[in-house]
């Protein structure tokens, strides 16, 4: 089978630093996306790894290892906008472009 | 905005009955694809399509259906609907179609009443 997890919720201070892990568990993994949902929104994109590593993009960066099957979303300078779901997504070999998603990690940045 | 735009924004009908679910993609993108978002299920994969072809399929209930037509927009269909079929209901378009980057559009609400 396959399996994503993720904490439910975490809390975080503006202008702090924090970390979202996802760990997963799939046959035929190909790829690891983050994205970013508002309450009632769209998921829109943050990052993409299929390589081991560290991927930086402006204040947020993502890292993969694929023999632990654990990523884990870094957010820095946390702004009260940042107040979101963020949802980690497995791509899987051999199924097109299908992505199964974790539950989220609802994130809330306090003043 | 990610260039995928959803009809309608919401749509409140009566159990037992079908509803059409439209999608848009992105100009460019030849694939499309269909999730369901309920409060206790998460992000749940319906189906996707390439090119008007079937690519990719999730656990997508036998009532509904979806195909894509030649200008590459894409119909969900919802019949028979049940209370538990309230939901979000989210079209994504990408390019290829394979592990390239998906962009959602606003989603349609459903709610079942």
């Amino acid at each position: 089978g396959q399996n994503i997890d993720q904490p439910t919720e975490m809390t975080a201070t503006e202008g702090a630093i924090v970390q979202i892990n996802c760990t997963y568990q799939t046959s035929g993994f190909n790829g690891l996306f983050w994205y970013q949902q508002h309450a009632g929104e769209a998921p829109t994109f943050l990052s993409y790894n299929v390589l081991d590593g560290l991927e930086e993009k402006g204040r947020f960066s993502s890292f993969l290892s694929r023999s632990k099957g654990y990523s884990y979303l870094l957010l820095k300078e946390l702004q009260m906008k940042d107040s979101a779901s963020y949802l980690c997504a497995v791509h899987t070999y051999n199924q097109g472009g299908k992505l199964i998603f974790g539950q989220g990690t609802e994130l809330s940045v306090k003043p | 905005d990610s260039g995928v735009t959803q009809t309608p924004k919401h749509l409140i009908t009566a159990t037992g009955q079908r509803v059409t679910l439209r999608c848009s993609p992105r100009s460019g993108d030849l694939s499309v694809y269909w999730y369901q978002q309920s409060l206790d299920q998460g992000l749940q994969f319906l189906i996707q399509y390439y090119n008007g072809e079937e690519r990719a399929k999730g656990n997508i209930l036998e009532r509904f259906s979806a195909q894509q037509f030649p200008d590459l927009h894409s119909e969900l269909n919802l019949s028979s609907l049940e209370l538990g079929d309230s939901a979000l209901y989210f079209c994504a378009s990408s390019v290829s179609g394979d592990t390239d980057t998906q962009y959602f559009g606003p989603g349609t609400r459903l709610t079942v009443l």
